[in-house]
């Protein structure tokens, strides 16, 4: 497609269900992230795909929090026992090579409730 | 890791002035800087990067300015319109080059 896409654009769980994320990178896009931003606040880094390297998981808050990739195409960020501080934006960016400025989605907005 | 913090979390300005928001970075390594624009409700949009290896890089009505001594970076925007109202966020990219760490932003409101 011609951007990043994600969905659901916002998402409403109750505390202790199991959410996931989609993220649609860009084609041809190799390097893939994931970023929560909470209300008022900048991004967190949450996880990094790039090819079919081991991603670069250093950024995920709790084992609660995991993600695949399948190849360089979509991505599924999955958050387990949901608890309410993770009510955030979840936002997906690619870019062509790491490194270079990305191009974000729209984003996730999740409630935890 | 790295720390990337603004000096001012709002601004506001009359349409038609200049606008300068200013960045902290902590990590010398970081060679790459890149502003960002989010509007409410999307996702941050690419405005201008600049390499270490410059102190000043110019687009269309922004400019970013470097200053690798102090470790400090900024994004003027000429004749500011209320289009550009949003959250105006600095990413650097840290060591290893491979992900951007960003501040907390600034809030730009343009009063008409």
């Amino acid at each position: 497609g011609a951007g990043v896409s994600q969905s659901p654009s916002n998402k409403v769980t109750e505390k202790g269900k199991d959410v996931e994320l989609r993220c649609d990178p860009i084609s041809g896009h190799t390097a893939l992230y994931w970023y929560r931003q909470r209300l008022g606040q900048g991004l967190e880094f949450l996880i990094y795909f790039q090819g079919n390297s081991a991603p670069d998981k250093s950024g995920l808050p709790s084992d609660r929090f995991s993600a695949e990739r399948t190849g360089e195409s979509v991505s599924t960020l999955t958050i387990q026992r949901t608890q309410q501080e993770d009510s955030a934006v979840y936002l997906c960016a690619s870019s062509p090579t790491p490194g270079i400025g990305y191009t974000f989605g729209s984003g996730t907005r999740l409630t935890v409730v | 890791g790295e720390s990337v913090g603004l000096h001012l979390p709002t601004l506001s300005v009359q349409e038609g002035d200049n606008s300068i928001i200013n960045c902290a970075y902590s990590n010398s390594a970081s060679d790459y800087f890149i502003w960002y624009k989010q509007e409410s409700g999307k996702g941050p949009q690419f405005i201008i990067d600049i390499r270490s290896n410059m102190d000043k890089r110019q687009g269309q009505r922004v400019t970013v300015l470097l200053n690798k001594t102090v470790k400090h970076l900024s994004l003027q925007i000429a004749a500011t319109q209320p289009g550009d109202s949003a959250v105006y966020f600095c990413a650097e990219n840290g060591v290893g080059g491979n992900q951007f760490y960003f501040g907390t932003g600034t809030s730009l409101t343009v009063i008409p």
